[in-house]
């Protein structure tokens, strides 16, 4: 079972910052937060991970709480090729043969 | 960078029919592959993982006899859907992993549809 819960659906305007929170209270120590997102008809793509400090890359930025019990994925300005699918996993970082298992997700509409 | 893809990207067939996915490691050599499928408004569901040269495992409910996975090269799996019907028409998608912890890939998908 997944071990995170996200909100079924947001939207979010164009050029807007979207901000997807996701819950995973019973994280342990050694897992990392990992999300991935998913455009209609493709496979998943990789965004960004992290485990106790905030990360940005050229994608997105993640805001993780000091308890680790909750994080937030944050895509500062937000295009319509943002609309997807956006997977919130806690795994074990670098473990290359461990299975992820995907939650149901957020849908993300960027709205023109 | 490192890619993973699929072939065919779309098929139809008949039921009764067998069809074959195949998923590559482009410039990576790919030790263990994940096998995924997807109904249509539902998230992915992980079907097996194989490790080249060794069988696959299948996740509970996955009928091994029915999705023939095959990991005989470090740059292929291939996946067949032995006697299909319309209920196992789906998004199938590999995950291929490699030696290097940023060697994790998914691939495009390949969407079945079994009339």
């Amino acid at each position: 079972d997944a071990k995170t819960t996200q909100p079924p659906s947001m939207d979010c305007a164009e050029g807007r910052a979207a901000n997807l929170p996701c819950n995973h209270s019973t994280i342990s120590g050694n897992e990392y937060v990992y999300w991935y997102r998913q455009i209609h008809s493709q496979g998943p793509q990789y965004i960004i991970h992290g485990l106790k400090n905030n990360e940005t890359n050229e994608m997105a930025s993640l805001i993780i709480t000091e308890d680790r019990k909750s994080s937030t994925l944050i895509l500062p300005h937000a295009t319509l090729r943002d609309t997807a699918v956006y997977y919130c996993i806690v795994r074990v970082a670098g473990f290359r043969d461990d299975k992820i298992i995907f939650g149901k997700g957020t849908r993300l509409h960027i709205l023109p | 960078g490192a890619v993973v893809s699929q072939h065919p990207s779309w098929v139809i067939c008949k039921s009764g029919t067998s069809v074959k996915i195949e998923c590559r490691s482009l410039d990576f050599q790919a030790t263990t592959m994940f096998w995924y499928r997807q109904f249509p408004k539902q998230s992915l569901m992980l079907m097996a993982t194989s490790n080249e040269g060794s069988k696959a495992t299948y996740e509970q409910g996955v009928e091994k006899d029915k999705f023939l996975i095959n990991h005989a090269s470090l740059t292929l799996s291939t996946l067949t859907v032995t006697s299909a019907h319309p209920e196992d028409s789906s998004f199938y998608i590999c995950r291929a992993t490699g030696q290097g912890a940023n060697e994790q890939f998914f691939g495009p998908g390949t969407r079945l549809t079994v009339l």
